[in-house]
């Protein structure tokens, strides 16, 4: 069984200030995807990795994919309020587009003005 | 830009009674799926599907659970009797290649 330990579980930081999120596990992915859920909607896609080491930016938030495809992290650079909610990493396994993901329990991140 | 739409958006029913949850993906996506998340818990895969049939299950998906692509455009999710613990948030997705987009969710509450 596949699992993924994000963290922290919450972060409350002012508006400004820089922040890292994890997500972890012991089992390698094909591909890793980010998601922000606000309540009672869907996640919402905001970014996919795929090769080790890979690193995409979105704006003031910056993705990277470990080496070994074990691993992810989010960096937000200047934290804005609008930036609060449910970050939800979620893993792909080898079959491809046929895999159900494997999600995190979720980082919620509350930015105070 | 294209989404994911689920009808309904609140489904309440008898513990015992069958639901149909129904989808329309994206219209060029290839990769259909259902997720489920209970209330304050983690979003959890239940079934894959592609080219007319089920390519990968949780689990969770038992033979209460049943799955259809009933025409060119929806996808739905039938729950035969329904439990208590069925209640959740029931997210249909859909993909080209590896990135999943997500419906809003229809809330199912069993009484």
């Amino acid at each position: 069984t596949q699992l993924l330990e994000q963290s922290p579980q919450f972060l409350s930081i002012q508006e400004g200030e820089n922040l890292t999120v994890y997500c972890n596990s012991s089992s390698v992915f094909s591909s890793l995807q980010w998601y922000r859920q606000e309540p009672g909607e869907g996640p919402v896609l905001l970014v996919t990795v795929v090769t080790g080491g890979e690193v995409k930016k979105l704006k003031r938030l910056t993705f990277q994919f470990g080496d070994a495809r074990k691993d992810s992290s989010l960096h937000i650079t200047a934290a804005q309020p609008g930036d609060t909610g449910l970050y939800l990493c979620a893993g792909a396994g080898s079959g491809g587009g046929a895999d159900g993901l494997t999600f995190g329990k979720g980082t919620h991140l509350i930015i105070q003005p | 830009e294209p989404e994911v739409t689920q009808t309904p958006s609140h489904q309440v029913t008898q513990m015992g009674q069958e639901v149909i949850l129904r989808c329309v993906p994206i219209s060029n996506h290839l990769y259909f799926y259902w997720y489920r998340q209970i209330l304050g818990q983690k979003v959890e895969f239940l079934v894959s599907f592609y080219n007319n049939e089920i390519s990968e299950k949780s689990e969770i998906f038992d033979d209460q659970f049943s799955v259809e692509r009933p025409d060119g455009s929806n996808f739905t999710l039938k729950i035969r009797s329904t439990k208590l613990e069925d209640s959740a948030m029931y997210f249909c997705a859909c993909a080209v290649h590896n990135e999943q987009f997500f419906g809003p969710g229809t809330r199912l509450t069993v009484l």
